[in-house]
């Protein structure tokens, strides 16, 4: 059974460009969080998803920021015109739905973005 | 707004010892806590889930405790190793579904 899988694992960018980070849950698993971890700090929540719904998007940037988990395929978090300061570690989360607030939360490897 | 500390932010012991590490939180209202274990570069590993409704959990060489109404939880590490060096975080569950993380105890296991 695969755990939570998230491509690419390192991605470098140039400022201005789109970064696109991918997730696909563990099997059975139909809820998503995604957390950034910035260098030297702790990790912060950013979004919950559910397949096609966005259930709390309090952590995302204002700008910039959208993510999504359609019907079929992974989960995209997507950072338009990356500046320096997105350069972290992106984490992707996932859980059953059976019983909210009580679920485990299993992590993905995360991704690494740079914003040369 | 939750807050979550951990104390200390590092810790070095010799191999075979004993330890505890904290965690602390301002809002009790929560659903359950988490310990994870992250590794440099690497991603979280869960390592222990507590129920709000819980004392304790324990796997292998490993207890956590949580005492809900004071805000606190505690990982204890029996014989520790030099591969139980990492970082350990501590994460909280509230109504809206999210973790909420410390900032973590670096952890050092001396041979």
């Amino acid at each position: 059974n695969a755990g939570v899988m998230q491509n690419p694992r390192h991605l470098v960018r140039r400022r201005g460009q789109e970064a696109r980070l991918r997730c696909s849950p563990m099997k059975g698993h139909s809820h998503v969080y995604w957390y950034r971890q910035l260098p030297e700090e702790g990790l912060k929540f950013m979004v919950y998803l559910q397949k096609e719904n966005i259930i709390d998007e309090s952590g995302m940037p204002k700008e910039r920021f959208s993510a999504e988990f359609p019907k079929e395929g992974p989960s995209i978090l997507r950072i338009q015109q990356v500046v320096r300061g997105d350069s972290a570690a992106y984490f992707c989360a996932s859980s059953h739905a059976r019983d909210r607030g009580r679920n485990e939360q299993f992590f993905g490897p995360g991704t690494r973005l740079t914003v040369l | 707004k939750q807050e979550v500390t951990q104390i200390p932010a590092a810790l070095s012991v010799p191999e075979g010892e004993n330890l505890v590490l904290n965690c602390s939180f301002t809002d009790s209202a929560i659903y359950n806590l988490q310990w994870f274990r992250q590794d440099p570069g690497k991603g979280l590993t869960s390592l222990l889930l507590i129920q709000s409704s819980q004392r304790e959990q324990t796997s292998g060489r490993l207890n956590a405790s949580l005492d809900k109404s004071s805000g606190r939880s505690t990982l204890y590490i029996a014989a520790s190793q030099p591969g139980d060096s990492a970082t350990y975080l501590c994460a909280v569950v509230t109504g809206a579904n999210n973790l909420f993380f410390g900032t973590g105890t670096r952890l050092t296991v001396i041979p």
